[in-house]
């Protein structure tokens, strides 16, 4: 089983600034199968960055994705009042699937 | 666009055994994996498993499952209906969680509440 582990926990932020977000695997992810999502209380994970790249459709510009192989990155350039949430990352290309444990973005 | 819910009993007695069905709209669910994943109140997310049907006459789609969960749980689908369902059996309080069904990474149901108690 491909283990992520997401650092840090908690990232306290303002608006404004800039979050960097790390996922590290266990082992190589498959083909970068590895995908960011963003959920909010009370709703269901959403998908920000697919392939560890690739935004998906309709998400702002200010997320990106990057890395390969064991480590990978997501980048919120300029955290905007609605990106304070839970980010997850997955890596879908190695069964099992699985999910770091999560960093929150909360408010400084 | 590919729309998924879930629905099923919110209330599951112990050892009873849990029956979820996520209707997709918007697609055929031939051709693609879809997962079931749970989330534990407070807790992160974890994959039971999806199933993957091509479509292909008399093939009733192949399964894949999370080890930890693999001797309780059966996924299957519906294509006349374009559903498909979990079923994970003797369940205890652990089991409690919101149940996602999904097609992975991209689309995602809403969610439901499942809570295991007498």
């Amino acid at each position: 089983e491909i283990v992520l582990t997401q650092s840090p926990g908690t990232l306290s932020l303002s608006p404004g600034e800039r979050a960097t977000l790390s996922c590290r695997a266990s082992q190589s992810v498959s083909s970068n199968s590895l995908a960011w999502s963003q959920q909010k209380p009370g709703q269901a994970p959403r998908l920000l960055i697919y392939g560890a790249s690739s935004r998906a459709t309709g998400i702002p510009d200010r997320f990106s994705g990057s890395g390969s192989g064991t480590d990978f990155t997501l980048t919120i350039s300029r955290l905007e009042p609605e990106d304070f949430a839970v980010y997850y990352c997955q890596q879908y290309g190695t069964s099992p699937l699985t999910f770091g444990q999560g960093t929150r973005v909360e408010i400084k | 666009q590919v729309q998924l819910q879930e629905s099923g009993p919110g209330l599951v007695k112990p050892s009873e055994t849990l029956s979820l069905t996520c209707t997709v709209s918007g697609d055929s669910i031939s051709g693609y994996y879809w997962s079931w994943i749970r989330q534990p109140p407070g807790k992160g997310l974890e994959w039971i498993g999806y199933i993957y049907y091509s479509g292909t006459t008399h093939y009733s789609g192949s399964t894949n499952y999370n080890p930890s969960l693999k001797s309780r749980v059966t996924i299957s689908a519906d294509t006349s209906k374009n559903q498909f369902s979990l079923k994970l059996s003797s369940v205890t309080a652990a089991d409690t969680a919101v149940y996602y069904c999904a097609r992975v990474p991209s689309v995602w149901g809403k969610g439901t509440t499942v809570t295991v108690s007498s």
